[in-house]
């Protein structure tokens, strides 16, 4: 059983561009969350999908926005970067079902400048 | 958004028990206490969860109060390798059950 892998661990960007995060789900689960940890502070909760449709979202303005594809894998896009963008980014599968916890990937470090 | 509480930090002598604790009053009927841990930045690491009854696993026991506005993480026998950040999470009841993560408590385990 495989877990939750992102893609890339690291990134630099420039103020204004724009980034893609992947992530692939663990096997066996239907739905994904992307969190926002910024240093020093804990996860948070950016959106999630189930079933390649939004199906929550955080306080995240729409700059940010994601895909669920057909295999569970994922993806999280930010436009128009800010300096406050640094962060960890860290995507987490799991099910819909609340006796079930999220398995969480080892994150994306964004670095924008 | 986040449903609890934790003090910002502990310290625990290596070989003693930890208790970490939370507080998660307005916690619904249905809703799980899940904890995780964080060490250096890496991914949040799954300890244990429950609704009502203590649990134990492996890593650690859980107790939950009756009314379960409350709860401890126990580490039974901490080592250096348990220092880390301690999120106590409620899975919040709506459509998407999702995590809504607090401060947690960074737990420092001395030789």
């Amino acid at each position: 059983e495989t877990g939750v892998t992102q893609s890339p661990t690291h990134l630099i960007k420039t103020r204004g561009q724009q980034v893609t995060l992947r992530c692939s789900s663990q096997s066996g689960h239907n739905t994904v969350s992307w969190y926002q940890q910024a240093l020093g502070q804990g996860p948070q909760f950016i959106f999630q999908y189930y079933r390649e449709e939004e199906n929550g979202r955080g306080n995240f303005p729409p700059r940010f926005s994601g895909l669920q594809f057909p295999n569970y894998s994922s993806e999280l896009n930010v436009n128009a970067l800010e300096l406050d963008d640094s962060a960890l980014y860290l995507c987490a599968s799991s099910t819909l079902d609340r006796n079930y916890g999220y398995t969480f990937g080892s994150g994306t470090r964004l670095t924008v400048v | 958004d986040a449903k609890t509480t934790q003090p910002p930090s502990m310290d625990c002598a290596e070989g003693r028990a930890a208790n970490l604790p939370c507080n998660h009053s307005t916690i619904s009927g249905n809703e799980y206490v899940y904890w995780y841990r964080q060490i250096h930045s890496q991914g949040p690491q799954y300890i244990i969860h429950g609704l009502k009854n203590n649990e134990t696993n492996e890593m650690a026991s859980l107790i939950i109060t009756e009314d379960r506005k409350s709860s401890t993480l126990i580490l039974p026998h901490a080592t250096l390798r348990d220092t880390a950040v301690y999120y106590c999470i409620v899975r919040v009841q709506n459509t998407g059950n999702q995590f809504y993560f607090g401060t947690g408590t960074s737990l420092t385990v001395i030789p």
